[in-house]
């Protein structure tokens, strides 16, 4: 059973570009969150896809959005890129659950994304 | 959503239990108690979770006071792997999602 995955380990943009951000869920797991961690800081929830829909959202600008596809990868998208955004992005996958049921959530190694 | 205070670093000798104290006073009675740790900025691992209940699992044992203001993780045998930070969260349910929010952690230095 392979763990949470993520690409790519690392990039480099430059500001105001796009950068899109991949995640490959643990097997069997159909939630998946996005967090940002800046360097020295814990991380911030950003927003979770349950479904194929976004069901939370941290307080993340509209320029930070998802996707969730059927097999339950996700991607990140930042848009019009700030000099803040360099941190590491981390996705984080659940198992379903019971509804309202608080299912343990996996972290992959995350994305570090420098932007210049 | 409940907030979580953690001392910012400690030291444990090898070999020694090492207790991680919490305090996330403002808990409600539906958010659980979960414990990670991040080594060298990598992703953050699961360690343990509870509700009310000690737990215990191969990693740590998680002590939660009665008026579940308080926990304490404890690794019974700390090894030099173990230096890390370790954050304490609560996980609140808000419109059926799982919302989580990290505090800023405890830096823990296993010195052998």
């Amino acid at each position: 059973e392979t763990g949470v995955t993520q690409s790519p380990t690392h990039l480099i943009k430059t500001r105001g570009q796009q950068v899109t951000l991949r995640c490959s869920s643990q097997s069997g797991h159909n939630t998946v969150s996005w967090y940002q961690q800046a360097l020295g800081q814990g991380p911030q929830f950003i927003f979770q896809y349950y479904r194929e829909e976004e069901n939370g959202r941290g307080n993340f600008p509209p320029r930070f959005s998802g996707l969730q596809f059927p097999n339950y990868s996700s991607e990140l998208n930042v848009n019009a890129l700030e000099l803040d955004d360099s941190a590491l992005y981390l996705c984080a996958s659940s198992p379903p659950g019971l509804a309202g049921s608080q299912e343990t959530q996996y972290f992959g190694p995350g994305t570090r994304l420098l932007v210049l | 959503d409940a907030k979580t205070t953690q001392p910012t670093s400690m030291d444990c000798a090898e070999g020694r239990a090492a207790n991680l104290p919490c305090n996330h006073s403002t808990i409600s009675g539906n958010e659980y108690v979960y414990w990670y740790r991040q080594i060298h900025s990598q992703g953050p691992q699961y360690i343990i979770h509870g509700l009310k209940n000690n737990e215990t699992n191969e990693m740590a044992s998680l002590i939660i006071t009665e008026d579940r203001k308080s926990s304490t993780l404890i690794l019974p045998h700390a090894t030099l792997r173990d230096t890390a930070v370790y954050y304490c969260i609560v996980r609140a349910l808000s419109g059926g999602y799982q919302k989580v929010t990290f505090g800023t952690g405890t830096k823990l230095q296993v010195i052998p």
